[in-house]
Parts: C-alpha cells; sequence; structure tokens
C-alpha cells in the first residue's frame, strides 16, 4: 500500500461547482497536511497549510483533516476556469521542513 | 519577499553527458533546501535536502549528486545522465518547521 494514495482523474465540472478533492493516507504520524495546485509546465504553488485534524478555510478554499479516518479533503467554492490545474496533497510527520510525502494530484477541468 | 530561481528552464541533454541545475532562493537566510523530481505518472519524489552549507541528504540512491556551496545556493549535478533522468526538477526552500515553497522547475530531457 503507498502511503499517500491520490486519485488522478481527470476531473471535469462546470464553472460555478463545488470540488471535492480527497487524499487517502496510511501512516498515522503523519501530522502535517498540505495542499499545492500546479498548473502546466509550473512548480507546485502552496494552497493550504494545516496541522492535525480540522477544518481551514481561505476564500473558496476549506481544507479538512480526518486524522482517525486517515483522510483529508480540499474543498473549492463557486470553482473558475483558472482553477483548473493539477492538485496535490503532501504531508509529513515532523514540521514541514522536512521530506514532504506527495500524492500523484488530481487534474481537475472547470468549463465555463 | 522571499523568491527561489532556477534555470536553465528547460534543457535536452544526450544520454552520458554530464548535468547541472542551479537554485537560489532570495529574501531569507538559512533555508532547508530541496531538490524534488516529477516524473510522469509518478508523482514528487524528493531526492536531496539540505539543512546547510555543506550538508546534504540524499533519499533515493542513484547518479545523481548535490552541492549547496553557499547558504542560498543548492546544485543537482550527475556525471553521467541517463535515459530515467528525464523529468521535470524542482527546487524547494523552507524555513526551520515552515511550509515548502517551489521553483518554477527544469524540464530535462534525456535523449
Amino acid at each position: 500500500q503507498k502511503e499517500v494514495e491520490q486519485d488522478p482523474g481527470p476531473l471535469s465540472v462546470p464553472e460555478g461547482a463545488i470540488v471535492s478533492l480527497n487524499c487517502t493516507y496510511s501512516n498515522s504520524a503523519f501530522q502535517y497536511f498540505m495542499w499545492y495546485r500546479q498548473y502546466s509546465r509550473k512548480g507546485p504553488e502552496l494552497l493550504m497549510y494545516t496541522y492535525s485534524s480540522g477544518n481551514k478555510e481561505d476564500g473558496r478554499f476549506t481544507a479538512q483533516v480526518d486524522k482517525s479516518s486517515k483522510y483529508i479533503s480540499l474543498f473549492i467554492r463557486d470553482s473558475q476556469p483558472s482553477d483548473s490545474a493539477t492538485y496535490l496533497c503532501a504531508m509529513s510527520v515532523g514540521q514541514a521542513g522536512t521530506a514532504l510525502i506527495f500524492g500523484k494530484g488530481t487534474t481537475l477541468s472547470v468549463s465555463s | 519577499s522571499q523568491t527561489i530561481h532556477q534555470w536553465p528552464a528547460t534543457l535536452v541533454q544526450p544520454v552520458g553527458s554530464p548535468l547541472s541545475l542551479e537554485c537560489t532562493v532570495e529574501g531569507t537566510s538559512n533555508p532547508n533546501l530541496y531538490w524534488y523530481r516529477q516524473a510522469a505518472g509518478r508523482g514528487l519524489q524528493l531526492l536531496f535536502y539540505s539543512v546547510g552549507i555543506g550538508q546534504i541528504s540524499s533519499e533515493v540512491p542513484q547518479n545523481l549528486s548535490a552541492s549547496r556551496p553557499q547558504d542560498r545556493q543548492f546544485i543537482l549535478s550527475s556525471k553521467k545522465l541517463l535515459l530515467s533522468d528525464s523529468g521535470f526538477y524542482l527546487c524547494a526552500w523552507s524555513v526551520v518547521g515552515g511550509e515548502q515553497f517551489f521553483g518554477p522547475g527544469t524540464r530535462l530531457t534525456v535523449l
């Protein structure tokens, strides 16, 4: 079993839809959880950074962590064509200054 | 504000040739620095990380090496490239205990 599992998609939604992106993991020691957005041929851009369980909201983005289920989610409200990208989840055991374990990414396409 | 630079942006090299990719960070001191490779369908793989000048940790044994000659400079090298070295190479930085921020990447094609 891989440490971090992420459905690669592609996921296609109409503009304005609510998008749910998910990752599952096997290592219960993970404590720090991140979501990155990566446009084609660009470096990943950090979207959300959360510690332990709970929710964090930033504008149209909400990150959820359920450590009991080893499951993390990213919700995008009112999706826009500019949200079309690959979304990578990442997590670490220690603080984020050490090695991150990434999911393979989910490709999202938002049509206008 | 902090910025991270990588060059070159794109590189095409023959098998067996040497490699040198450079990464520099501005606007911060004593960052942790990282080299990742992103291959199609395989996600991001950590290759090396460094917590200070001359301090390199290797995560995956292979024909690549890394060096950190200055506080904000991180170099990825190879003496002889293999076809399997093709990929998108990403440098990242963080402060101790902080989030990692990525550079724009170098797309390497080995022919």
